[in-house]
């Protein structure tokens, strides 16, 4: 059974530009939430996707967008990328309000 | 505003003793606490939880601490194995309008089990 997997795990981009990671949750987790974790620092909460709909935001510019899927999988989209959005993209699906599972995470370098 | 602290960035700890990891919250609205442990290049794994309703949750060598009123918890690993060194992050939630939830991180403590 695949855990919450991500892609792709490393990615290079230059500053202005625009990224798409995603995110395919564990078999029969309904909700995706995507994190950042930039280095030393704890994972930060980006927002939550629920029947294809944000259902909770953190404190993050609307540059970070995202989108799920009816198979229930999710798109994290940063546009006008800028130096500080360099860090570790992490993914966590869910079925109920506790039982989270993290992927691996994606790591993004803005240069 | 860091609402959940931990306020050792390492720890070292001689293979078989007890190690200690310490977490402290500022939100009193939170009833929900996770650990999650975590190796370079792989995302957080779920280690242990706690509902605020308890004070103590035990899973092997894995047991957790709760005290509100000191709004303080605590990770004990006993004893303590090579393979525990890892980085450790304490992690909140509430249950907020619409019954859902989001994770509130700790910066993490390094432990590393020294054989």
């Amino acid at each position: 059974d695949a855990g919450v997997t991500q892609s792709p795990t490393h990615l290079i981009k230059t500053r202005g530009q625009q990224v798409t990671l995603r995110c395919s949750p564990k078999s029969g987790h309904d909700t995706v939430s995507w994190y950042q974790q930039a280095l030393g620092q704890g994972p930060q909460f980006i927002f939550q996707y629920y029947e294809e709909e944000e259902r909770q935001r953190g404190n993050f510019p609307d540059r970070f967008s995202g989108h799920q899927f009816p198979n229930y999988s999710s798109e994290l989209n940063v546009n006008a990328l800028l130096l500080g959005d360099s860090a570790l993209y992490l993914c966590a699906s869910s079925l109920d309000r506790y039982g989270y599972t993290f992927g691996s995470g994606t790591r993004l370098t803005v240069v | 505003d860091q609402q959940v602290k931990q306020n050792s960035p390492s720890l070292s700890v001689q293979e078989g003793r007890i190690s200690i990891l310490n977490c402290d919250y500022t939100n009193s609205m939170f009833d929900y606490f996770l650990w999650y442990k975590k190796y370079p290049a792989e995302g957080p794994t779920f280690l242990i939880s706690i509902s605020s309703i308890k004070d103590k949750n035990e899973d092997g060598r894995f047991t957790v601490f709760l005290n509100k009123s000191a709004k303080h918890l605590s990770l004990h690993i006993v004893p303590s194995q090579p393979g525990d060194s890892a980085v450790y992050f304490c992690a909140a939630s509430t249950t907020n309008a619409g019954n859902n939830r989001k994770l509130i991180w700790g910066l993490g403590t390094s432990l590393a089990v020294n054989p």
